[in-house]
């Protein structure tokens, strides 16, 4: 079975502080990792996907298939940032996406 | 992404009643979504379909059923609707296995 850990429901980091949003997962297969952003009464949208090795708005995630992490980072916080960010494992054997719980970063102006 | 709508957008119903809720997507994708969000929970897929003739049970179905009218089409029913599945609840869709797009959402109250 696949599963995305999110340890952390908030994050609260003063404007202009590094962001570290962190996402653990399990999986057998070769996965396939997204981050997607919801902004305060928008739906959820991509941010980026590990394949692509891009940085949206200042925020990069790398895969680290040792430790079965894809943690999102940027290196100060804005306002902007703040939202609800989940991190999600697209699995090639089960054809499906498994999204976390969520963790909603908070940037104190 | 206006290409993804849902509705309606908020609905409140008592416990017992039978509730559709509906997706339409122009993006014409082939793969389509429910889920369900909750404080604390995340999303969880509830039911998804690969195409027409191709539906499948996500993590949490019970209670909830799925018909998928067209390519285009993907309605969620509650069949007797209990407190618990108050919700926001989010259509997507996908090509393949790539990026999900989703809907605006549906706010479900079940009193």
């Amino acid at each position: 079975a696949q599963r995305v850990t999110q340890p952390e429901k908030l994050l609260s980091v003063f404007k202009g502080a590094p962001v570290e949003l962190k996402c653990n997962y399990s999986y057998s297969g070769s996965p396939e990792l997204f981050w997607y952003v919801q902004y305060s009464r928008q739906r959820l949208q991509l941010l980026l996907r590990h394949i692509s090795r891009e940085s949206i708005k200042g925020f990069t995630a790398d895969l680290n298939k040792g430790e079965t992490s894809f943690h999102l980072k940027k290196p100060f916080a804005q306002e902007e940032d703040s939202a609800m960010y989940y991190c999600a494992l697209f699995s090639g054997g089960y054809q499906k996406v498994t999204f976390g719980t969520g963790t909603k970063l908070q940037v104190i102006p | 992404d206006a290409d993804v709508t849902q509705t309606p957008r908020n609905r409140i119903t008592k416990t017992g009643k039978r509730i559709m809720l509906e997706c339409s997507q122009t993006k014409g994708h082939d793969r389509m979504y429910w889920y369900r969000q909750d404080p604390g929970l995340g999303l969880r897929l509830i039911y998804y379909s690969f195409d027409v003739k191709d539906i499948n049970k996500g993590e949490i179905s019970d209670g909830y059923s799925v018909s998928r009218q067209a390519q285009a089409k993907f309605s969620l029913s509650l069949e007797s609707a209990i407190p618990n599945q108050t919700a926001l609840y989010f259509c997507a869709t996908s090509v393949g296995t790539s990026e999900q797009y989703f809907g605006p959402g549906t706010r479900l109250t079940v009193t």
